[in-house]
């Protein structure tokens, strides 16, 4: 199955501030997703990306508050603009590699906004 | 669109009992089930999964699960707990078709008793 690299691992940010996460993936894949897990729930499908075209977002989720690149098939970073202490997380991104093989996460990036 | 069902966000055994964490799936067509387990602090991992091959799925560290199409049931056993195995248990489903994206139930944390 792939490695997945993502970092930062955690970080401690300042409301208003913006953080990028990155996300790096040891082969190529065609679609990448970015989940939310915020304290205590399960995990939410922030957004789909697709290398060379347009992020698809979920409902609830917006393109201005959470901005993607998908710059390569190896690589994509996710944005939390604006930040407040509700997107107070863990960030994580996975890949897929044929859906008969799993999927396979990052170890996720645990976002405390104070 | 498909979605997941898991009953009971919270089991407890006793150490050497039997586990059984359920899972109840909704979706239009064929579906493709996944067990993954979160330890505290660290991401997912994936247990084990069914993609419409046998119904009786074996996994990681001893746990099993049967695809019964009948009950739209993915329930996950394991026939004598361990201490290690307490964790966040999360059911999946996707499908080959369409944006194969993962939904997820809720989660249940399994709680061993010594």
């Amino acid at each position: 199955s792939a490695v997945i690299s993502q970092k930062p691992s955690r970080d401690i940010c300042q409301r208003g501030t913006s953080l990028t996460i990155q996300c790096q993936v040891d082969s190529q894949v065609t679609m990448m997703f970015w989940y939310r897990q915020q304290p205590g729930q399960s995990l939410t499908l922030i957004a789909t990306a697709n290398q060379g075209s347009e992020a698809t977002y979920e409902s609830g989720f917006v393109i201005d508050k959470f901005p993607i690149s998908r710059p390569n098939l190896t690589f994509s970073t996710l944005t939390v603009s604006n930040m407040s202490p509700e997107d107070s997380s863990i960030y994580l991104c996975s890949v897929e590699r044929g859906s008969t093989n799993g999927y396979t996460f990052g170890s996720g990036t645990r976002l405390t906004v104070v | 669109a498909q979605s997941v069902t898991q009953l009971g966000s919270h089991v407890s055994v006793s150490e050497g009992a039997l586990v059984l964490l359920r899972c109840n799936y909704s979706s239009s067509v064929p579906p493709y089930l996944f067990w993954y387990v979160q330890y505290p602090n660290q991401g997912l991992q994936l247990l084990l999964k069914y993609t419409s091959a046998a119904t009786l799925v074996k996994g990681i560290n001893g746990f099993e699960a049967e695809f019964k199409k009948s009950e739209t049931s993915f329930h996950l056993t394991k026939p004598s707990a361990h201490m290690s195995d307490a964790a966040e248990y999360f059911c999946a489903v996707t499908t080959s078709q369409g944006a194969q994206k993962l939904v997820f139930g809720q989660g249940t944390r399994l709680t061993i008793n010594p």
